[in-house]
């Protein structure tokens, strides 16, 4: 069935650093891709998505490419801020009867000051 | 203000006590769903609705019921709630699952509400 895998956390940075979270897919159709992000102590906010292959999604400095040919969606920032730790889902919508959104298992991000 | 409203957001009971987790929406939505956080396994899908009177088993479903009477409404029940119930809920809502899946609109969260079944 369709899937949706992070790399594993916890991701440590020190602010202005470079961030990659990693996030491929498996997938029987062309889903659409999202990132979701969780701050502590609250619920899952949408930061970007993507509808179709090649679209590049973005949103507060974040990016991530919908790569249909390597079934990957990686989230980037070129510039990471203290405000920016949180937990971040990587999401597939299922185009089959599933009728749900398939989550990752999540990636924390550390930002040091 | 647009929003999903869960309550509570914080319950520790005892086995075998029933209990019910509200969830209602603002945004007119038909599609609802519950979600359950645990670490390691992300978000998994409990139970969703796509649209008044019409429910379906998630990915997890044993131990909990749903209903939906209202369009804004959608309880989350566990009759008798187990230790392997202790998670983080979500409730969650969008404008359709068509549009859900075509990126047209997102799913939109509550805040969470944290079960601890002793």
């Amino acid at each position: 069935g369709d899937s949706v895998t992070q790399m594993e956390g916890p991701v440590t940075l020190s602010e202005e650093a470079f961030l990659t979270i990693n996030c491929t897919y498996t997938a029987t159709g062309y889903p659409s891709l999202f990132w979701y992000v969780q701050y502590p102590g609250e619920g899952l906010q949408l930061l970007l998505k993507a509808t179709k292959a090649d679209d590049k999604g973005s949103n507060k400095g974040f990016e991530a490419t919908y790569r249909k040919e390597t079934t990957s969606f990686h989230l980037e920032k070129g510039s990471v801020q203290v405000s920016d730790s949180a937990v971040y889902f990587c999401a597939l919508s299922a185009v089959d009867s599933s009728y749900k959104l398939i989550f990752g298992s999540g990636t924390r991000l550390l930002v040091r000051p | 203000e647009a929003q999903v409203t869960q309550n509570p957001r914080y319950l520790i009971t005892v086995t075998g006590k029933k209990l019910t987790v509200t969830c209602s929406q603002n945004m007119n939505h038909e599609y609802m769903s519950w979600y359950r956080q645990d670490p390691g396994l992300g978000l998994r899908q409990i139970y969703y609705s796509m649209n008044v009177e019409v429910t379906d088993k998630g990915d997890v479903p044993e131990g909990y019921k749903v209903s939906r009477k209202e369009k804004r409404n959608f309880p989350l029940i566990l009759e008798s709630p187990s230790p392997n119930q202790t998670s983080l809920y979500f409730c969650a809502s969008s404008l359709s699952m068509a549009a859900l899946d075509s990126g047209a609109n997102v799913l939109t969260f509550g805040a969470g509400s944290r079960l601890t079944v002793l």
